[in-house]
């Protein structure tokens, strides 16, 4: 059982946009920055949003990201078939232990 | 470029303790703000965070495995270790190194290792 929630999977068609929701609580994501993260098959996790909202050098500006009170969410859009991967969110506790998400899997129908 | 490798100790028994290094490159692992932390993913499941360790000594755990941890640092290799006493299947997992900046993401991973524990 992960800390925070996220839906199991979502899906879109080329071309679209999706969202992914990131729930937590006041004692992490509340008052902690939210970074997402991507995971293409058979790869380690790649940085994709950090401190909210902003992107690493060479994100495409197609991934998006924010936060309001104790929820995150990762927008995609344009979505291309090599977006299908695993997305995680991920924060810190009040312990400044790191706590992730349980993944979401996004499909591309 | 920052590139983080871990060791590969492949199979462990149960009851043993797992042993893995992460070395660094491309940085200095006594940069200012910047923790060095373990996360691993059982097979087909999702990604837990380990510990982290500042260049310092400074450490954090995650609760459930803090009994059977150690990190420690190695400025003089630019590595840093985790140590998992007293394992079972259950610890079978990628085991991945990454860095991470204070109260903030991870941001370069290394490409993880899949450690087995069985007999």
């Amino acid at each position: 059982q992960s800390v925070l929630t996220q839906p199991p999977s979502v899906s879109a068609a080329p071309g679209q946009k999706v969202t992914i929701s990131c729930s937590g609580s006041s004692s992490n994501i509340g008052n902690n920055y939210v970074s997402w993260y991507q995971q293409l098959p058979g790869t380690a996790p790649k940085l994709l949003i950090y401190d909210n909202d902003k992107r690493p050098s060479g994100i495409p500006d197609r991934f998006s990201g924010s936060k309001s009170g104790t929820s995150a969410t990762l927008g995609i859009s344009g979505l291309q078939t090599g977006d299908e991967a695993d997305y995680y969110c991920g924060t810190w506790d009040s312990s400044l232990r790191g706590v992730f998400g349980g993944g979401t899997k996004l499909t591309v129908l | 470029q920052l590139h983080l490798q871990e060791s590969d100790p492949g199979l462990v028994k149960p009851s043993e303790t797992l042993s893995l290094t992460c070395t660094v490159s491309g940085d200095s692992i006594t940069r200012s703000n910047y923790f060095w932390a373990w996360i691993r993913q059982p097979p087909g499941r999702g990604l837990e965070w380990i510990a982290n360790i500042y260049y310092s000594g400074t450490t954090y755990y995650t609760p459930s495995l803090k009994s059977r941890i150690t990190v420690s640092v190695d400025t003089s290799k630019n590595q840093f270790s985790l140590k998992l006493s007293s394992v079972t299947a259950i610890d079978t997992a990628i085991y991945y190194c990454a860095r991470q900046r204070i109260s903030s993401d991870l941001d370069n991973w290394g490409q993880g290792t899949l450690v087995t524990v069985s007999s």
